[in-house]
């Protein structure tokens, strides 16, 4: 069974820090990964997702992530965060199993960035 | 563009009641997931669905069912409600094909409290 983890349950981080979250997950086949972003008292929104190809993905307001496939690593990055970044954010890993999917979240981790 | 619709977005209930939530996806979606997010936790699959048949099981207990029907919308039926039921009840679907396959788009939620 596929697993995720996040390695930081709350990080506190002022304006303009970068930023790195961990994430690792465990399954021997195929996967997509996917970052997802929660914002207080809002539902998961996509921030970028891994499918193939450049291991280096880019997605929304300047957050990239690398999958590093020998670490069964997909970090999230931001080289200088605002306060309104300041949300939870969701690793997250779908198996593909027989053609069917689900998606398997990480614990999650709270950004917090102090103006 | 169209996003995933729940209703309603808030339900109150009291122990032993029943509570039916509804999804409807995307147009053109035909896989619809259910997700539980209790306080502080990170969402849990329940079940998934693809073409009106069950596609996966999760950590679904056995007082919720749920279905999807011709027009591709779920619903999710709970009944015998516990105090810990009360969670953010999210819905995702996603596409079979094209650009978007295997990526999921998530509802807004439905917040139910049990009393």
């Amino acid at each position: 069974a596929q697993s995720v983890s996040q390695h930081n349950h709350h990080v506190i981080l002022s304006e303009a820090a970068s930023l790195e979250l961990g994430c690792n997950y465990s399954y021997g086949g195929t996967v997509n990964l996917f970052w997802y972003v929660q914002y207080p008292g809002q539902h998961l929104q996509l921030l970028l997702k891994y499918f193939s190809g450049d291991p280096l993905v880019k997605g929304i307001k300047g957050f990239e992530a690398e999958f590093i496939k020998s670490k069964f690593s997909f970090n999230l990055r931001k080289p200088s965060v605002q306060w309104s970044d300041t949300a939870e954010y969701f690793c997250a890993v779908n198996a593909h199993s027989g053609g069917y999917q689900k998606v398997t979240f990480g614990t999650g981790t709270k950004l917090q960035v102090i103006p | 563009a169209a996003g995933v619709i729940q209703s309603p977005r808030h339900l109150i209930k009291e122990k032993r009641e029943t509570a039916t939530l509804k999804c409807y996806p995307i147009p053109r979606h035909d896989t619809v997931y259910w997700y539980q997010q209790g306080p502080g936790q990170d969402p849990q699959f329940l079940i998934s669905f693809y073409e009106k048949m069950q596609s996966d099981k999760g950590s679904i207990p056995d007082r919720f069912s749920a279905q999807q029907f011709s027009d591709y919308h779920s619903e999710l039926n709970m009944s015998s409600l516990e105090l810990g039921d009360s969670a953010l009840y999210f819905c995702a679907s996603s596409p079979r094909a094209g650009s978007s396959y295997n990526e999921q788009f998530f509802g807004p939620g439905t917040r139910l409290t049990v009393l």
